[in-house]
């Protein structure tokens, strides 16, 4: 079975510039989380969203925002790029017939913004 | 709130030998689970081990175990005979619903 798959792998944008980074879960799972990870903060959570709703919210600005589609792919959305918005994006999906409550992650987006 | 904490920035250690990575957790929830994961240099994190609060014996995966101790909150990772392939940042994680809570991580080397 595939795993978690996001594109692109590496990103680089200017200041002020907006951002679409895609996620495609684990063939069945449908929560899909989005984290970023930063050395400053570490790894912090952004949002989840289950069958096309935000279920779970993390404190971050509305710049950031998500989408979950039908077949329970997601995007993750940041406007108005700054300067700390240079991160690893990680995205997450979980449930299944197994491991109902693990989180599988995918190889991460990585953003540098000029 | 939940809070994850990792008191081992860095490790060293010998080849096919044991290393034990320590976690600390602080929740309020009755009921939680707790998960270990690896991120080698590639970025990508790799799902290691879970336990469960209620879970009654404490969860093993091939080389990897995990050392529970609810009345202490702690959930230690043990890797036995480590590998070269071992190298990377680990992180501790507590759940509550969909939301994973990370620890600072620890970063292991094997050294031949």
């Amino acid at each position: 079975k595939a795993g978690v798959t996001q594109t692109p792998r590496y990103l680089i944008k200017t200041r002020g510039q907006q951002v679409t980074l895609s996620c495609s879960p684990i063939s069945g799972h449908r929560s899909v989380s989005w984290y970023q990870q930063t050395p400053g903060q570490g790894l912090q959570f952004l949002f989840e969203y289950f069958s096309e709703t935000q279920r779970n919210k993390g404190n971050f600005p509305g710049r950031f925002s998500g989408r979950q589609f039908s077949n329970s792919r997601s995007e993750m959305n940041v406007s108005t790029l700054e300067l700390g918005d240079s991160a690893l994006y990680l995205c997450a999906s979980m449930g299944g017939a197994l491991g109902a409550d693990t989180q599988y992650f995918g190889p991460g987006t990585r953003l540098t913004v000029l | 709130a939940q809070k994850i904490t990792q008191t081992q920035p860095g490790m060293f250690v010998q080849e096919k030998e044991a290393v034990t990575l320590d976690c600390t957790y602080d929740t309020s929830d009755p009921s939680y689970g707790l998960f270990w994961y690896k991120q080698p240099s590639s970025g990508e994190m790799i799902f290691l081990i879970y336990q469960g609060s209620y879970d009654q014996q404490n969860a093993t995966e091939g080389r990897y175990s995990l050392n529970f101790q609810k009345a202490r909150k702690s959930a230690n990772l043990v890797i036995s005979a480590s590998q070269l392939g071992d190298s990377a940042m680990y992180f501790c994680a507590i759940a509550r619903f969909e939301k994973l809570t990370f620890g600072t991580g620890t970063r292991l080397t094997i050294i031949p």
